[in-house]
């Protein structure tokens, strides 16, 4: 089982639509989760991390977590053709110190 | 977020030959990690540097082909040795923030091996 899981895509929404995008993880040790967005030729950035069960939500940005089902999620509304990247789940399972580890990550594609 | 300034940004390198990376952060930070990404793939922790102590490598990298040094809470080094074409990736250099638990990346160096 690999430590962190997504779903490669390609996600296809339409410009204004909710983009969901998912990820689980195997360490339940884990406590610390992050989502970055990577546009293609560029580095990754941050966009949001969460600690806590529930729900964390950043302008149009809402990520979700759910420790018992070791299941994180990204939700973009209203999204836009600008937001089309690969977005990586990274988690910081106890053995990795305080690096991350990130899942393969699911490219988005928004069509205006 | 801290200012991570890496070179070379970008190389295409002969097989066999070896290059070092230099990654340089604008303020002083204890956690310092190195990540390979390579072509169409996530990001792969290669090890985790503290000043004044020995790298800390993940499994499938050893110090012989990949020696980091890390002198100072500013700056790191990242050499890739004997390299073959399979070695072609970005190499990211990334921090902890302030917080300890947010990582940040560099721009990234992108090498080509033939």
């Amino acid at each position: 089982q690999k430590e962190v899981e997504q779903n490669s895509g390609p996600l296809s929404v339409p410009e204004g639509a909710i983009a969901s995008l998912n990820c689980t993880y195997s360490d339940r040790g884990s406590q610390s989760f992050f989502w970055y967005r990577q546009y293609s030729g560029k580095s990754p950035e941050l966009i949001m991390s969460i600690y806590s069960n529930g729900d964390k939500e950043d302008g149009r940005f809402t990520a979700q977590l759910n420790k018992a089902s070791q299941y994180v999620s990204l939700l973009i509304r209203d999204s836009q053709p600008s937001d089309s990247a690969t977005y990586l789940c990274a988690v910081n399972p106890p053995r990795a110190g305080t690096a991350l580890i990130f899942g393969k990550g699911t490219t988005l594609s928004v069509s205006s | 977020s801290a200012v991570i300034s890496q070179k070379p940004s970008r190389d295409i390198c002969q097989r066999g030959t070896s290059l070092t990376i230099q990654c340089q952060v604008d303020s002083q930070v204890t956690m310092m990690f190195w990540y390979r990404q390579q072509p169409g793939q996530s990001l792969t922790l290669i090890a985790t540097a503290n000043q004044g102590s020995e790298a800390t490598y993940e499994s499938g990298f050893v110090i012989d082909k990949f020696p980091i040094s890390r002198p100072n809470l500013t700056f790191s080094t990242l050499t890739v040795s004997n390299m073959s074409p399979e070695d072609s990736s970005i190499y990211l250099c990334s921090v902890a923030g302030t917080a300890g638990n947010t990582i940040y990346f560099g721009e990234g160096s992108w090498l080509t091996v033939v």
